[in-house]
């Protein structure tokens, strides 16, 4: 049964700290997705990927979050400096795209920033 | 940009009914992807059903039927014969669509479900 699955799944640090989220998607899912939950915001998009090139970040703040995909098998997504508002559920998904509509989620990271 | 509306904040059903959960979106895309997924307490987001805007029947899965009405702009998921295991949190949610979509998904807030014995 391929799942997604993302480590840590749960992560407590200091304001000022570093985080560093990963992510491995299905094997041979070629599109990944960075989602945020939080209680105010609900669930956003922050970036997803095709083929391990970016194709969209609009929805994550420039200056402290990045996201790469150094391979086939490894997403991450990075938080530095972190701040206390970034706390969250940060989820992963995979997907066969373009044109193939389901998304899986992996378990999801909870972030909490002191 | 792409909305989604979930009206309803949390919904109770008998065990063994049939629920419905609104969902309204907007829109100025000709081609788009309705969602619907379940969140469990436990808090991993599963997917239930699809309907692509041109497609003319209605979805279903199971248990599960979108109730699509595209003047209206509405995307309710329809749960029969509800199970104690229903209970969680529903979330809508729409992309663009098309065949070279990549299905990017915008979220509603979501519904709470409580099915009650």
């Amino acid at each position: 049964d391929a799942r997604v699955t993302q480590t840590p799944r749960h992560k407590v640090t200091e304001m000022g700290q570093e985080v560093t989220m990963r992510c491995q998607p299905i094997l041979g899912h070629n599109t990944v997705f960075w989602y945020r939950q939080t209680m105010m915001q609900g669930l956003e998009l922050l970036a997803y990927f095709r083929n391990r090139a970016p194709l969209d970040d609009s929805g994550m703040p420039k200056d402290r979050f990045s996201a790469e995909m150094p391979d086939a098998t490894l997403a991450t997504l990075k938080i530095q400096p972190s701040e206390p508002r970034d706390s969250a559920v940060y989820f992963c998904a995979s997907g066969l795209g373009p044109g193939v509509y389901e998304q899986y989620f992996g378990p999801g990271t909870r972030l909490t920033v002191t | 940009a792409q909305k989604i509306t979930q009206t309803q904040p949390g919904m109770f059903v008998q065990e063994k009914e049939a629920v419905t959960l609104d969902c309204t979106y907007d829109t100025s895309d000709q081609s788009y992807g309705l969602f619907w997924y379940k969140q469990p307490s436990s808090g991993e987001m599963i997917f239930l059903i699809y309907q692509g805007s041109y497609d003319e029947q209605n979805a279903t899965e199971g248990r599960y039927s979108l109730n699509f009405q595209k003047a209206r702009k509405s995307a309710n998921l329809v749960i029969s014969a509800s199970q104690l295991g229903d209970s969680a949190m529903y979330f809508c949610a729409m992309s663009p669509g098309g065949g070279g979509s990549n299905y990017k998904l915008t979220f509603g807030k979501g519904t709470l479900l409580t099915v009650n014995p």
